[in-house]
């Protein structure tokens, strides 16, 4: 059974703190993503990382960066949290075969971070 | 780029009955995979249903069936004889394949619909 695990499913932290969001996966995917989940708006790319030190901008990376040291793991880093920060934060990992048994995104348990 | 359009944000269903949740896409790729996840209030998300933009055979898994319209880049989710697990936020997703293999495929989500079923 594919495990996505992020490493708190709350947090709450001071504004301007910095924040590390840990994600670990144990399927050996390639791919490994980051998300924002806020109501009406449904999930918004932060970064995604195809490889080992590989990173690419998603839609929406101000304020953010993502570390990839080993393809397990997969950390968002918050460098001087917000208020507008606070949100649902979701990391998924997929395959990167394209066949069609393994196309899926797997997904973590989600963080709920506050920024107070 | 690729959208995706959930144009219901909330529906809800009787125990029991059928309900049919639209999403629609767009995008000018000619290959690329669609899914249906499902968000009940634990968080985890789930895949419901997938769809290979190749194949013409509308995707089943038990009580769920999608209707796929690639000419008119529709996607809706028939969920049949709802249960009270049923209840939750589902998302509608695109994926399209990278240009180069091991470049990363992208996912592209729709803003949800929130699905209650009423006992």
């Amino acid at each position: 059974d594919v495990k996505v695990t992020q490493s708190s499913r709350y947090l709450v932290k001071r504004t301007g703190e910095k924040v590390f969001l840990e994600c670990v996966q144990d399927m050996d995917h390639e791919n490994m993503f980051w998300y924002r989940q806020d109501p009406g708006l449904g999930l918004r790319l932060i970064y995604f990382s195809y490889d080992v030190k590989m990173k690419e901008k998603g839609d929406i990376p101000e304020g953010y960066s993502v570390s990839r040291e080993k393809k397990e793991r997969f950390s968002l880093i918050l460098e001087s949290a917000s208020t507008n920060q606070t949100s649902m934060y979701l990391c998924a990992s997929s395959s990167a075969g394209g066949f069609r048994w393994n196309t899926e995104a797997f997904f973590g348990q989600g963080t709920r971070l506050t920024v107070v | 780029a690729q959208t995706v359009t959930q144009s219901q944000p909330e529906m809800s269903v009787q125990e029991a009955e059928t309900v049919t949740l639209s999403c629609t896409y767009d995008t000018s790729e000619s290959n690329y995979y669609l899914f249906w996840y499902k968000q009940p209030p634990s968080r985890q998300m789930i895949l419901v249903i997938r769809q290979e933009a190749y194949k013409q055979q509308n995707a089943t898994e038990n009580r769920f069936s999608v209707n796929f319209q690639k000419a008119a880049k529709s996607f809706s989710l028939k969920i049949s004889d709802s249960q009270l697990g049923d209840t939750a936020m589902y998302f509608c997703a695109f994926m399209k394949l990278p240009l180069l293999r091991g470049t990363g495929n992208q996912f592209y989500f729709g803003t949800g619909t929130s699905l209650t079923v009423i006992p």
